[in-house]
């Protein structure tokens, strides 16, 4: 079963606009990342946040983590029509499973 | 510095016969994930190998199984290919057994006619 789930499935802004982008999950986690992946194919890490952490930014990307409410969102600013893709959140629990958990992702299209 | 690469691109098979999917981590991770990504849908946890050993596995039946060589590549086998097996297999690659930012490559899509 998928440990996060994205919210919304689906999300159409004008370039330029901000994206926002949500993450819940159910169990404990030693940290949530973000991943990118265009057209299908590979994933790119863009940024990881720590249990400990609340908020981290990394160029246009914005994370924060509330880890009493098992959310996170990721706000990407100005958006351009090269951020169309679908991202997906991580979780790495707390357990030695050591094994990332992926949820459903978020398809955002970015029209020019 | 070459990425992680996983061969082949695409992958045509018949239900019943069995697959065989590579993957070769970037030089010096030493452990490579396997992630099921059915049209669609998110990623599944398959398959975690470090130091040649099997990790951990996700909720996949027997017939889906791998394994990591002495120079940390891995192979994936699915044997008995049943339709619902056609996705995109995912490898992934990091550094230690704890590698916290995964690597992956552009996968290999597996279809089952």
């Amino acid at each position: 079963s998928q440990q996060g789930e994205e919210d919304p499935q689906a999300l159409s802004i004008q370039e330029g606009e901000n994206a926002t982008m949500n993450c819940s999950y159910k169990t404990s986690i030693n940290n949530l990342q973000w991943y990118r992946q265009n057209s299908g194919r590979g994933l790119v890490h863009l940024i990881l946040i720590r249990s400990n952490e609340r908020e981290k930014h990394s160029g246009r990307l914005r994370v924060t983590l509330d880890t009493s409410k098992k959310s996170s969102s990721l706000l990407i600013t100005a958006s351009r029509a090269a951020d169309t893709a679908s991202y997906f959140c991580a979780t790495g629990p707390m357990d030695s499973s050591y094994k990332l958990i992926f949820g459903s992702g978020t398809r955002l299209l970015v029209r020019p | 510095e070459a990425g992680v690469t996983q061969s082949p691109t695409h992958l045509i098979k018949t239900r019943g016969q069995q697959a065989t999917l590579r993957c070769s981590p970037i030089s010096g991770h030493t452990s490579v994930y396997w992630y099921q990504q059915a049209l669609g849908l998110g990623l599944q946890f398959l398959l975690w190998y470090d130091e040649g050993e099997e990790r951990n596995r996700g909720n996949f039946p027997p017939r889906f199984s791998g394994r990591q060589f002495p120079n940390y590549s891995s192979e994936l086998n699915v044997n008995a290919l049943e339709l619902e097996d056609s996705a995109l297999y995912l490898c992934a690659s990091s550094f230690g057994i704890w590698g916290e930012k995964l690597f992956f490559g552009s996968g290999t899509q597996l279809s089952v006619l």
